[in-house]
């Protein structure tokens, strides 16, 4: 069983649409991420969900919104789609606690805006 | 806060030799140091990590890491390097936030080549 999945793989969309991006864990992890990476394949965290509760928010533009319907699931969404939001997207989670437990990342999506 | 440096972009390495990656890290406590690889096209997978306790710290697939708080850094190792690793590895730290939701920090990545 997959513990990180992400669908689609593949996303191909035209400027200025909205998309969205989803992930789900089978861990029991009480956290999830999105990362960010680029075609330099610099790895940039965007956002963090624990107990759907929003911890993390890096300077991301606001057309980029995680919603979490359950504990299990973060989807990404994206309006207004612009040419630099091209990249790839991870999903990650981990499960908090005294250590800093590792996290496990999903297979990515490759999103193209044309 | 914290970061990452992997100051080689590009490693070429034989097929067969050894193998060091860098790693510096910044950060105002002990950190959680972890490596990572992404083979082309591929999600990322933990090499290694290190919470506490010996400072060296073996991996899957050979691979090896070191912490020396002196330096900063934690490098990463393997004796002899197949076909195969050739990939990119990521170092990373995590915060130590008493269990709060805090993400990695990532370094820009090495590439590395391996040549027959």
């Amino acid at each position: 069983d997959t513990a990180v999945s992400q669908t689609p793989k593949y996303l191909v969309t035209q400027m200025g649409n909205d998309k969205s991006i989803k992930c789900e864990q089978n861990l029991g992890h009480d956290t999830m991420y999105w990362y960010k990476q680029d075609s330099k394949k610099f790895l940039k965290i965007m956002f963090s969900y624990n107990n759907k509760e929003l911890i993390i928010n890096e300077t991301v533009p606001n057309r980029f919104s995680p919603k979490s319907p359950d504990k299990a699931h973060l989807n990404l969404h994206i309006n207004s789609l612009e040419l630099g939001d091209s990249a790839v997207y991870f999903c990650a989670s981990r499960q908090t606690g005294m250590n800093y437990n590792e996290q496990f990342f999903g297979p990515g999506t490759r999103l193209t805006v044309l | 806060a914290q970061s990452v440096t992997q100051p080689d972009i590009h490693i070429t390495v034989s097929e067969g030799a050894s193998l060091e990656l860098r790693c510096n890290y910044s950060y105002g406590a002990t950190p959680y140091l972890f490596w990572y690889v992404q083979s082309p096209g591929q999600g990322l997978q933990l090499l290694l990590k290190y919470f506490s306790g010996d400072t060296l710290v073996q991996g899957i697939k050979g691979f090896e890491a070191e912490f020396k708080r002196s330096q900063s850094s934690f490098n990463l190792r393997k004796p002899s390097v197949h076909w195969s690793d050739a990939a990119e590895y990521f170092c990373a730290v995590g915060a130590r936030a008493g269990g709060g939701a805090d993400g990695l920090t990532f370094g820009k990545g090495t590439h590395l080549i391996i040549q027959p």
